[in-house]
């Protein structure tokens, strides 16, 4: 079975620009949440999505939104780019939310530079 | 606010070696704990998940172990080669409000010398 995919795996924009990440789950899982990880840094939860309603959101901007689609792939739009959004931005992909045995699977992520 | 700390953040060993990671988190009401492997620029690689009523979990030459009254796990590492280097993440599962997401540390960079 395939694994967490994302797309692009780079990406150069420049300030005030926007960009769109996405990210198909592994066959089988609802949920899928979005992580920011900066150089040198653990991952900073953004988004959880679960059923294609938002669960969740961490302590982001309204730059940063998110969606779910019916086949449970999702996309992160980041609007009015800042150098401080240079990441690498990650998707995690689960079965269910509430199991203590549900283990997350990471995509490779997306690297992010803003110029 | 749960808090993931990690020592040591650097570690360097020569092949060969057992050595321990050290993960220690400050609110106890978690789901699970897992530990993950990330290679430089690249994604994240499971490597053991321990839920929160477990004690340790095993896999080939990883040990993670889980004392969640004391805040602390540690993953050891059997006869270190080379290809273990990596940074490694510890991550542990709670819900707030319906919203379940892992709360991670800043790693431990281990390099293994040939």
């Amino acid at each position: 079975d395939a694994g967490v995919t994302q797309s692009p795996t780079h990406l150069i924009k420049t300030r005030g620009q926007q960009v769109t990440l996405r990210c198909s789950p592994i066959s089988g899982h609802k949920s899928v949440s979005w992580y920011q990880q900066v150089l040198g840094q653990g991952p900073q939860f953004i988004f959880q999505y679960y059923e294609k309603e938002e669960r969740g959101r961490g302590n982001f901007p309204d730059r940063f939104s998110a969606r779910q689609f019916p086949n449970y792939s999702s996309e992160l739009n980041v609007n009015a780019l800042l150098l401080g959004d240079s990441a690498l931005y990650l998707c995690a992909s689960s079965r269910v939310g509430g199991d203590a045995g549900t283990e997350a699977f990471f995509g490779q992520g997306t690297r992010l530079t803003v110029v | 606010k749960q808090e993931v700390t990690q020592i040591p953040a650097a570690l360097s060993v020569p092949e060969g070696e057992n050595l321990v990671l050290n993960c220690s988190f400050t609110d106890s009401a978690i789901y699970n704990l897992q530990w993950f492997r990330q290679d430089p620029g690249k994604g994240l690689t499971s490597l053991l998940l321990i839920q929160s009523s477990q004690r340790e979990q095993t896999s080939g030459r990883l040990n993670a172990s889980l004392d969640k009254s004391s805040g602390r796990s540690t993953l050891y590492i059997a006869a270190s080669q080379p290809g273990d280097s990596a940074t490694y993440l510890c991550a542990v599962r709670q819900t707030t409000s319906g919203t379940y997401k892992y709360i991670f540390g800043t790693g431990t960079r281990l390099k293994v010398l040939a």
